[in-house]
């Protein structure tokens, strides 16, 4: 069972548009939100991350925005660049634990 | 942020030879290591959790004589694939959790090692 369900599969967006990458989850003990930026042949890097008090986190061109109620939280990327294209993960953690969920992954594509 | 080293980053065996890897937090402490497999353009599965000084906790499906791990030291964590098969070819990827002060708590990964098996 996929504990975190992330959407669009693959996303191409113009140079200087905004990128908009889904996730959802039903466990409510979640209390830590990573996304994961992967570009081939390497390791996912942490890019961002938000816990469920606060309701968006932003850090330079990349924001999270997290809905508590709705169990949703996205990653927002503005002004787009072709350097931006790369495999985007979301994840969830639950309070103590040590493991991550992974979303399935977006693959993202920035066209100049 | 924290670096984690993974070594080698990609290897070619043959089929019933034995293949480790190393994974070793730089700059930072780590109690736990997690080990993941990755198949071409899919997520990234938890294979095993490696608690340092104690043996590792494996994920439903995951053979644990197959994959060997070793957490021997707070900054080191080994994976052996024994008995290599083409099947076992994949994407390995470790990552670590800072248990110091400084980044507690974050997962940090590693650049990854591919293993071809012939």
């Amino acid at each position: 069972q996929q504990q975190v369900k992330q959407s669009p599969q693959s996303l191409i967006v113009q140079k200087g548009g905004i990128s908009i990458i889904n996730c959802a989850y039903e466990n409510t003990a979640f209390d830590y939100f990573p996304w994961y930026q992967q570009f081939p042949g390497k390791g996912p890097a942490l890019l961002i991350a938000i816990r469920p008090d606060v309701s968006e986190k932003k850090e330079g061109r990349f924001t999270i925005s997290f809905n508590k109620s709705a169990k949703q939280f996205s990653l927002h990327i503005m002004d787009s660049q072709p350097g931006d294209s790369a495999t985007y993960f979301c994840a969830a953690r639950g309070a103590g634990a040590n493991n991550l969920f992974f979303g399935t992954g977006t693959r993202l594509t920035v066209i100049p | 942020g924290a670096v984690v080293s993974q070594h080698p980053s990609w290897v070619i065996c043959k089929s019933g030879t034995s293949v480790k890897i190393e994974c070793r937090s730089l700059d930072f402490q780590a109690t736990t290591m997690f080990w993941y497999r990755q198949f071409p353009k899919q997520s990234l599965m938890l294979m095993a959790t490696s608690n340092e000084g104690s043996k590792a906790t494996y994920e439903q499906g995951v053979e644990k004589d197959k994959f060997l791990i070793n957490h021997a030291s707070l900054t080191l964590s080994t994976l052996t694939v024994t008995s290599a098969h083409p099947e076992d070819s994949s994407f390995y990827i470790c990552s670590a959790r800072a248990s110091g002060r400084r980044v507690s708590g974050e997962l940090f990964f590693g650049e990854g090692s591919r293993l071809t098996v012939l």
